[in-house]
């Protein structure tokens, strides 16, 4: 049980494109999902938690027009990466939990972004 | 804030021997400690968590013990095996707002 697929699992585009990833909790609804990112051999670092219906609490020198997150449903969360450039390469990566406190997250196989 | 401090940032141990891997937290009132396993080109799998009401947790070949008052925790695998090579990380959280803050990692490296 607890499984967490995000797609796509490699993307490389240009600069100046928009990216969206998505996250899917399969099998458990998610009222929380978070959205990380990871630098080479560096450890995780949350970029945002969403509520499903609300809108996302970014962490402090996240850019939330930069990267827009959207919780619409319990088992749907997307990242959209917009107008992405070279700095923005990296390894993304989303968990999702059942929502009350200390619940586990449970973690997607990440995405892998490379923009040329 | 929280912040986790996680040691050794590498390990090697032969394989049959135990690996143990350490981290402290600073704010006292976390709550939820779980750890991570990362292998390569995928994303964390949970391994096994505790919570500040037990002192020692076990799962078959992996253990977890928690010192509330030093503000310490630990994972300890028994038995090493070729598979358990991988990245591991620790993880704090509690203070209702579900974030977890993690240590910086400690790649375990088994050697047959």
């Amino acid at each position: 049980g607890a499984v967490v697929s995000q797609h796509p699992s490699r993307v490389i585009c240009k600069s100046g494109t928009s990216v969206k990833i998505e996250c899917r909790s399969l099998d458990f609804q998610a009222t929380t999902m978070f959205w990380y990112r990871q630098f080479p051999k560096q450890s995780l670092m949350l970029m945002a938690t969403s509520n499903e219906g609300s809108k996302a609490t970014y962490e402090q020198g996240v850019e939330k027009d930069k990267f827009l997150i959207n919780h619409a449903s319990l088992t749907l969360s997307t990242l959209t990466v917009t107008s992405a450039h070279p700095e923005d390469s990296s390894f993304y990566i989303c968990s999702a939990s059942e929502g009350s406190v200390n619940q586990p997250q449970h973690f997607g196989d990440g995405t892998r972004l490379s923009i040329l | 804030g929280e912040n986790v401090e996680q040691h050794p940032s590498t390990l090697s141990v032969q394989e049959g021997d135990s690996a143990v891997i350490k981290c402290t937290y600073s704010d006292s009132a976390s709550n939820y400690f779980p750890w991570y396993k990362q292998e390569l080109g995928k994303g964390p799998q949970l391994i096994i968590d505790i919570r500040s009401n037990v002192g020692e947790k076990k799962d078959q070949r992996i253990a977890v013990t928690l010192n509330k008052t030093a503000k310490h925790f630990s994972l300890h695998i028994t038995e090493t095996q070729p598979e358990d090579s991988a990245v591991y990380f620790c993880a704090a959280g509690g203070r209702g707002a579900q974030k977890l803050v993690f240590g910086q990692g400690t790649r375990l490296t088994i050697n047959p």
